[in-house]
């Protein structure tokens, strides 16, 4: 079975730091998907980043950016120029080919919080 | 857009009455689930959908019932509550496309069973 790690419950940093979010994971797959998934107070989760593992060029999404080192297993986040908006909880998920979109697995998450 | 919309929010049942958490989706999502969310350990899948009429368990999948009807509606049942299941459901809808696709949320389910 697949298993994602967070190892950092919680986080906090001042505005405009740059930050990073560790996760790890272990699969035998070597097809499938990571993603970074924002739960802000509200609740709604939504997705921030994702990246396939079949793709060496890590995934940027305007200040979020991934460290993917597949040989590693691991999957950073950085928050680069951190807003008060980004504080939320954090999310890692995993998705392999065998199970598709219905079946993610999760970490345990990191509570991120941003200072002014 | 409506998106993933779920009731009711919030829900205080006593232990072994029975409820269901609604779940409805506008996207013409193939792929339906349902997660509880509790501290220190992230999301777990409940059960999940791959269309109508197609229904699987998830991790932990005791103590609960689907069915998918339609495409749009996942309905969640707890048939005799327990104080475990105490947690906030989410449901998630997403397109068929292979993985890799975008998970859609629901803003989530707060349940507490005395």
């Amino acid at each position: 079975a697949q298993t994602v790690t967070q190892s950092q419950p919680e986080m906090s940093v001042q505005e405009a730091e740059t930050v990073t979010l560790s996760c790890t994971y272990d699969t035998s797959e070597n097809n499938y998907y990571l993603f970074w998934y924002k739960q802000p107070p509200s609740r709604q989760m939504i997705l921030v980043i994702r990246q396939e593992a079949y793709k060496q060029q890590n995934a940027t999404e305007n200040r979020f950016s991934v460290n993917f080192q597949k040989a590693a297993k691991s999957f950073s986040l950085k928050i680069s120029d951190s807003q008060l908006g980004d504080t939320a909880m954090y999310f890692c998920a995993f998705a392999d080919s065998n199970f598709g979109n219905e079946k993610l697995t999760f970490g345990t998450g990191t509570r991120l919080t941003i200072i002014p | 857009n409506a998106g993933v919309t779920q009731t009711p929010k919030f829900q205080v049942l006593k232990t072994g009455q029975s409820m269901t958490l609604q779940c409805a989706q506008d996207m013409n999502h193939e792929y339906m689930s349902w997660y509880r969310q509790d501290p220190g350990m992230g999301l777990r899948l409940i059960h999940y959908s791959v269309g109508a009429g197609i229904t699987d368990q998830g991790e932990v999948p005791n103590g609960y019932n689907v069915s998918r009807s339609t495409t749009e509606d996942f309905p969640l049942r707890l048939l005799s509550a327990a104080p475990s299941q105490t947690s906030v459901y989410f449901c998630a809808s997403s397109y068929s496309e292979g993985i890799g696709g975008e998970l859609f949320f629901g803003e989530g389910s707060r349940l507490t069973v005395l």
